[in-house]
């Protein structure tokens, strides 16, 4: 079965500095990753994936992931904040060998102050 | 760019009743999903379906769920007789494939009373 664990409740970051958000997940098989973001009262909204290749993966709105096998980690991270990134953050996995569905962590509220 | 739409936005329905939550997925995806969210809380995965039939269901989705997609382009969610812990936003969602991630509706909030 797999799993994810999103360790923060919330990430107080000031804007225009680095922001992380962390992940560990558990999967029996090979691990497709993903982060969504969501905005009050709407749905998600898909920011990137990890399947294979370059561990390190871009998305949108210049976030990118750094995907650590050693550490079951995907922790999402951009280099400056802004005030309008302030938003609910999903991490995601599905096993990649088998099954269909996906599961969400908890969620991290992510909070940029000006 | 292609969306997930969902309607109604809110339904409000009394404890026993049936309701159907309607989904119109992306025109060329092939893998249909509906979860939910509690408060803002955890999203939760209820069932998946693929080639016409439920490919995956979670242990939420008991016997008074059920999904079906009746022409091609809708995808439905149906609840036979809700209960007040039905209460929530329901999210449809589609893919392409299992390797990309999912579009998701903007939900329906659903309120048992």
């Amino acid at each position: 079965a797999q799993s994810v664990a999103q360790p923060e409740d919330q990430v107080n970051v000031a804007e225009g500095n680095p922001l992380t958000v962390k992940c560990t997940y558990s999967v029996s098989g090979n691990p497709y990753l993903f982060w969504y973001v969501q905005y009050p009262n709407r749905g998600l909204q898909f920011l990137l994936k990890y399947i294979t290749g370059d561990n390190l993966v871009k998305g949108s709105y210049g976030f990118e992931a750094e995907f650590n096998k050693s550490q079951t980690s995907f922790h999402l991270k951009k280099p400056s904040a802004l005030v309008s990134d302030s938003a609910l953050y999903f991490c995601a996995v599905r096993d990649g060998t088998g099954g269909f569905k996906t599961i969400f962590g908890a969620g991290t509220r992510l909070f940029v102050k000006a | 760019e292609p969306e997930v739409t969902q309607t109604p936005s809110h339904q409000v329905t009394q404890m026993g009743q049936e309701v159907i939550l309607r989904c119109v997925p992306i025109s060329n995806h092939l893998y249909f999903y509906w979860y939910r969210q509690i408060l803002g809380q955890k999203v939760e995965f209820l069932v998946s379906f693929y080639n016409n039939e439920i490919s995956e269901k979670s242990e939420i989705f008991d016997d008074q769920f059920s999904v079906e997609r009746p022409d091609g382009s809708n995808f439905t969610l149906k609840i036979r007789s809700t209960k007040l812990e039905d209460s929530a936003m329901y999210f449809c969602a589609s893919s392409g494939t299992g390797a990309y991630g999912y579009t998701f509706g903007s939900g329906t909030r659903l309120t048992v009373v």
